[in-house]
């Protein structure tokens, strides 16, 4: 399995303020997911970052509002900017295990950063 | 577009029942299903991974099955105790856009001591 840590675990955040969510691996891995699960609900793909090219955003998510950064094999972040209270939720980022980038690898999940927004 | 259903939704049983938590998918071109536990306010724990050539997977008391031409998994708990209350969830990967995984709803389940 995989080892992931997220910084914070939760935070409560003014209207339009932005915070950055951390997400460390213990081992080297291609593909790097960010999810969030907005209260009540399952979870839901925001991006796939990749190190050393831009993140790829489902449709409904952009950049200018969830800007991703992977500067290496181990860590991203994902920044929820200009926050409404609609972004209160659960932010999770998810890797493969051995990073081969095979469809068959399990993934894991770190556990979660908790938003809150007033 | 992949659609994931998760039946029941919620599910109360008493201790030492055996009990099938059910995954349904709308497109069969499936790479993998994923089931997870997630505690209350917690990230995901995967529990079993069953590979689309695979019928089953089993770990413990939990035995996971595959049916990939009708678009249908199931997830079997056996013997239930009150520390397997969570919320299961379901996901399956495998479409044009890579390894990305697309959840169920989720079933919420309470085992009563």
């Amino acid at each position: 399995s995989a080892v992931i840590s997220q910084k914070p675990s939760r935070d409560i955040c003014q209207r339009g303020t932005s915070l950055t969510i951390q997400c460390q691996v213990d081992s080297q891995v291609t593909m790097m997911f960010w999810y969030r699960q907005q209260p009540g609900q399952s979870l839901t793909l925001i991006a796939t970052a990749n190190q050393g090219s831009e993140a790829t955003y489902e449709s409904g998510f952009v950049i200018d509002k969830f800007p991703i950064s992977r500067p290496n094999l181990t860590f991203s972040t994902l920044t929820v900017s200009n926050m409404s209270p609609e972004d209160s939720s659960i932010y999770l980022c998810s890797v493969e295990r051995g990073g081969s980038g095979s469809v068959y690898d399990e993934q894991f999940f770190g556990p979660g950063t908790r938003l809150t927004v007033l | 577009k992949q659609e994931v259903t998760q039946i029941p939704a919620a599910l109360s049983v008493p201790e030492g029942e055996n009990l099938v938590l059910n995954c349904s998918f709308t497109d069969s071109a499936i790479y993998n299903l994923q089931w997870f536990r997630q505690d209350p306010g917690k990230g995901l724990t995967s529990l079993l991974l069953i590979q689309s050539s695979q019928r089953e997977q089993t770990s413990g008391r939990l035995n996971a099955s595959l049916d990939k031409s009708s678009g249908r998994s199931t997830l079997y708990i056996a013997a239930s105790q009150p520390g397997d209350s969570a919320t299961y969830l379901c996901a399956v990967s495998g479409d044009n856009a890579g390894n990305m995984l697309t959840f169920g709803g989720g079933t919420r389940l309470m085992v009563k001591p």
